[in-house]
């Protein structure tokens, strides 16, 4: 099915610990996403990118990179993850502008121990 | 920065009961506006979305939002609720001018009781 596919589904890091969540888009989308999820805060952006070849930080960056790998794939790093990261994360896409609805993936969820 | 406030953050109701969700935005310019739905356990979906024109704007599964200009608002309302709406409703918003991404509301679970 079209979509957009997030990998992992579940993950458990211990404190320090590095990782990559995996996203793809089949939709041809010029726009990628990523947003965390917690409690009571709604979603949270982390880091977008507009179009291929450019990425710009949301609201809570820190502690986080993004790789636009091409049109299809947005990949979210943990360097050194934290408990304050536990969270579920996801990607979502959009044709861009501002006019578009966004298509969100699955999710990830996230625990760092 | 823009910013978007769900005042309720918890509502139930029973089954045929009429629903309105509040939504305020805060933002100096020219937005658009959208009601997403996260169902238990799902990812985010969309509702409905306004750009322009008339401000009632009509979504999937009967729900409709309405904007009032004057009081940055766009509550989501549907006349009777099934237990099947049960879910997490957001709201957002995304300026015209600004940065090119969505910033969604704190959320609202609603629980709907047969």
């Amino acid at each position: 099915n079209a979509g957009v596919t997030q990998t992992p589904k579940f993950q458990v890091l211990k404190t320090g610990q590095s990782m990559t969540l995996q996203c793809a888009q089949d939709m041809n989308h010029n726009s990628m996403y990523w947003y965390r999820q917690d409690p009571g805060m709604g979603l949270r952006l982390i880091y977008y990118s507009a179009s291929e070849g450019t990425t710009d930080k949301g609201e809570v960056p820190n502690g986080y990179n993004v790789s636009r790998l091409n049109k299809r794939e947005f990949s979210l790093r943990l360097e050194s993850a934290a408990p304050s990261q536990t969270s579920v994360y996801f990607c979502a896409s959009s044709e861009g502008g501002t006019s578009y609805g966004y298509t969100f993936g699955s999710g990830t969820r996230l625990t760092v121990v | 920065a823009q910013s978007v406030s769900q005042h309720n953050h918890h509502v139930i109701l029973s089954e045929a009961a009429s629903l309105e969700l509040g939504c305020n935005y805060s933002y100096g310019g020219t937005v658009n506006l959208f009601w997403y739905v996260q169902y238990p356990g799902q990812h985010l979906q969309l509702l409905l979305k306004y750009f322009s024109g008339d401000p009632l704007v009509k979504g999937i599964k009967g729900f409709e939002a309405e904007f009032i200009k004057s009081k940055f608002s766009f509550n989501l309302r549907k006349p009777s609720v099934q237990w099947s709406d049960t879910a997490e409703y957001f709201c957002a918003v995304i300026s015209r001018t600004g940065r090119r991404a969505l910033t969604f509301g704190s959320g609202t679970r609603l629980q709907v009781q047969p």
